[in-house]
């Protein structure tokens, strides 16, 4: 059973360009989180989301962000015109669907974004 | 304001000694405290708590929560080098259908041979 999925594991940019993050939950999960870990900072809490349905985006950056889940495929999280502040590691996890409002979630090996 | 905070921020140890990494929250709507373990990678499952006082275990590794005074503690026994880490506690919470974690700055424990 294979965990979480992230893709790629490194991605340099240039400012003002799109990254594109992806992440494949482990089979059979229905909920996705994204979190950003800051160099010297904890995890932060970006988006949850569930297919098709965005469930909380409190944690998401109010412009350049955006994620998705479609009904087929993995998880993107966009960012639209990076800048160097950009800079860091992009966390996945995905939890099963579950009795409880909160499942465990486990996390991909992540994607360190760097914006030059 | 949520907040989880870990104590001490780092450590280091001599195989074999016994370590306990703290956790303390203040946290609205609290639903469970998760501990996880991150190397050079994903952060790695641990523990999942919901009640006070009952012990989980997993090897040399234990923890317990205290929903009363708002902490929890990751022991380790008989540690060796490959424990070395950052172990990192999150607090799941909110209203609604909502599945967020709030995570502490993390516990770097370096074990030394």
């Amino acid at each position: 059973n294979a965990g979480v999925m992230q893709n790629p594991r490194h991605l340099v940019r240039r400012r003002g360009q799109e990254a594109r993050l992806r992440c494949s939950p482990v089979k059979g999960h229905s909920h996705v989180y994204w979190y950003r870990q800051l160099p010297e900072e904890g995890l932060k809490f970006m988006v949850y989301l569930q297919k098709e349905n965005i469930i909380d985006e409190s944690g998401m950056p109010k412009e350049r962000f955006s994620a998705e889940f479609p009904k087929e495929g993995p998880s993107i999280l966009r960012i639209q015109q990076v800048v160097r502040g950009d800079s860091a590691a992009y966390f996945c996890a995905s939890s099963p669907p579950t009795g409880q409002r909160l499942g465990t979630q486990y996390f991909g090996p992540g994607t360190r974004l760097t914006v030059l | 304001e949520d907040k989880v905070v870990q104590s001490p921020l780092s450590l280091v140890v001599h195989e074999g000694d016994t370590v306990t990494l703290n956790c303390s929250y203040e946290v609205t709507n609290f639903r469970s405290l998760l501990w996880y373990k991150q190397e050079k990678k994903a952060p790695t499952f641990l523990f999942m708590l919901t009640s006070s006082g009952i012990e989980k275990k997993s090897g040399r590794l234990s923890s317990i929560l205290d929903k009363k005074e708002l902490f929890s503690i990751l022991n380790i026994t008989a540690t060796q080098t490959g424990d070395s880490a950052v172990y990192l506690c999150a607090v799941g919470w909110g209203s609604g259908n909502t599945g967020k974690l709030i995570f502490g700055q993390g516990t770097t424990l370096q074990v030394k041979p």
